[in-house]
């Protein structure tokens, strides 16, 4: 069974600064992943999607990127805001079923 | 732009009480899911549905039945809640390898 890691649990950083979120999967034989945001309390907003055929994805200052033979991806955060505070999990799908982390909670502090 | 309705957003109910937590998706995506998330914690599969008359459990078991009698819509209903139920509830849809979620549905059981 895929089983999925996010470290670290908690982040906490000071704004302006770049940061990596990562993520890690035990079975290689992945579709795709992707990488979400959650707010408290809410649900889960889609950031990223990056193919297993792609090694990296951007959306503004959000960079991830995929080692599908690592069983890895990372999230960069570039110019981290107090907006960016939230929770954010990774996702790996196999064909059949989304496998999700536990998720890095996100403190960016002003 | 994925849209996916929940509702109610917050339910506090008694125990004992049958309830249905809605969800709708105007995407027309075959693929729908629950999902069961505490405060911190994993998001856990309860159900799935691969199409209009598909459902299937998910890998938490769970007391509460799905219906799906249409391509947009994908109710979960608990016939008599217990406060063990309490927690966030969270619908998704999906097309090809790409999930959406909806805002989620907090549920306290008293």
């Amino acid at each position: 069974k895929q089983e999925v890691t996010q470290i670290p649990a908690a982040l906490s950083v000071p704004e302006g600064e770049n940061l990596v979120l990562n993520c890690s999967f035990t079975d290689s034989a992945i579709y795709n992943l992707q990488w979400f945001r959650q707010d408290p309390g809410k649900g889960l907003t889609s950031l990223l999607l990056i193919q297993s055929s792609q090694r990296e994805q951007t959306s503004g200052r959000l960079n991830a990127s995929l080692d599908k033979s690592s069983g890895r991806s990372t999230l960069y955060i570039a110019a981290s805001q107090p907006g960016d505070s939230a929770t954010y999990l990774c996702a790996a799908f196999t064909g059949n079923q989304f496998y999700f982390g536990t998720g890095t909670s996100l403190t960016v502090i002003p | 732009e994925a849209d996916i309705y929940q509702t109610p957003r917050y339910l506090v109910i008694g125990t004992g009480k049958k309830i249905t937590l809605e969800c709708s998706q105007t995407m027309g995506h075959d693929k729908m899911y629950w999902y069961q998330q505490d405060p911190g914690m994993e998001l856990h599969l309860i159900h799935y549905s691969y199409g209009v008359n598909s459902t299937e459990k998910g890998d938490l078991s769970s007391e509460s039945t799905v219906s799906r009698i249409r391509t947009e819509h994908f109710p979960l209903t608990l016939e008599s809640a217990r406060p063990s139920h309490t927690s966030q509830y969270l619908c998704a849809s999906s097309v090809g390898a790409e999930q959406f979620f909806g805002p989620g549905t907090r549920l306290t059981v008293l």
